[in-house]
């Protein structure tokens, strides 16, 4: 089975513009959420989607935004980027959207914005 | 999701067990309690999880208290690889076990 991928791995966008990350879950899973490390900080959770749909989203404004695909892959959307918005961004996958399973992450997007 | 409180740093000698403690006294009875690890520059990694029994993979221990208000982690022969910091998460039953708030972690340092 492959692991979740990212892409890019690394990116710097310019103050103002928008970005697009990119996630492939793990073979079989459906559900995928969306974290922002800051330097120096634990992951923050931003949003969930179980099979196309959002599922929950943490306390980050509507530029944030994301899609799920029929394959179970993901993107995240964020508009009009602002210089705190520079973090590692982290994708990970999990067999279901329940209690008791794992979810597995990927390496992660690291975004500087200048 | 509960809260969890973990101490802020620890260190291990290499080869000795790493235990790691955790307390989660408002954990309701759903509410498992995970394990999660980041080494540097990488993504989190799972290590364990478990509800009510003590849990035991190729990874790591998990033992649980009885009233599940505590647990420890346990790294049992620790190596220089193990050096990340250590999350203690009891995610909500309603939100998920992909919902996951982090905190501070243990940043956990073993010594040659």
């Amino acid at each position: 089975e492959t692991g979740v991928t990212q892409s890019p791995t690394h990116l710097i966008k310019t103050r103002g513009q928008q970005v697009t990350l990119r996630c492939s879950s793990q073979s079989g899973h459906n559900t995928v959420s969306w974290y922002q490390q800051a330097l120096g900080q634990g992951p923050q959770f931003i949003f969930q989607y179980y099979r196309e749909e959002e599922n929950g989203r943490g306390n980050f404004p509507p530029r944030f935004s994301g899609l799920q695909f029929p394959n179970y892959s993901s993107e995240l959307n964020v508009n009009a980027l602002e210089l705190d918005d520079s973090a590692l961004y982290l994708c990970a996958s999990s067999l279901e959207k329940g209690i008791d399973t794992e979810a597995f992450f990927g390496q992660g997007t690291r975004l500087t914005v200048v | 999701d509960a809260k969890t409180t973990q101490p802020t740093s620890m260190d291990c000698a290499e080869g000795r067990a790493a235990n790691l403690p955790c307390n989660h006294s408002t954990i309701s009875g759903n509410e498992y309690v995970y394990w999660y690890r980041q080494i540097h520059s990488q993504g989190p990694q799972y290590i364990i999880h478990g509800l009510k029994n003590n849990e035991t993979n190729e990874m790591a221990s998990l033992i649980i208290t009885e009233d599940r208000k505590s647990s420890t982690l346990i790294l049992p022969h620790a190596t220089l690889r193990d050096t990340a910091v250590y999350y203690c998460i009891a995610p909500s039953d309603q939100t998920g076990a992909n919902n996951l708030f982090f905190g501070t972690g243990t940043r956990l340092t073993v010594i040659p």
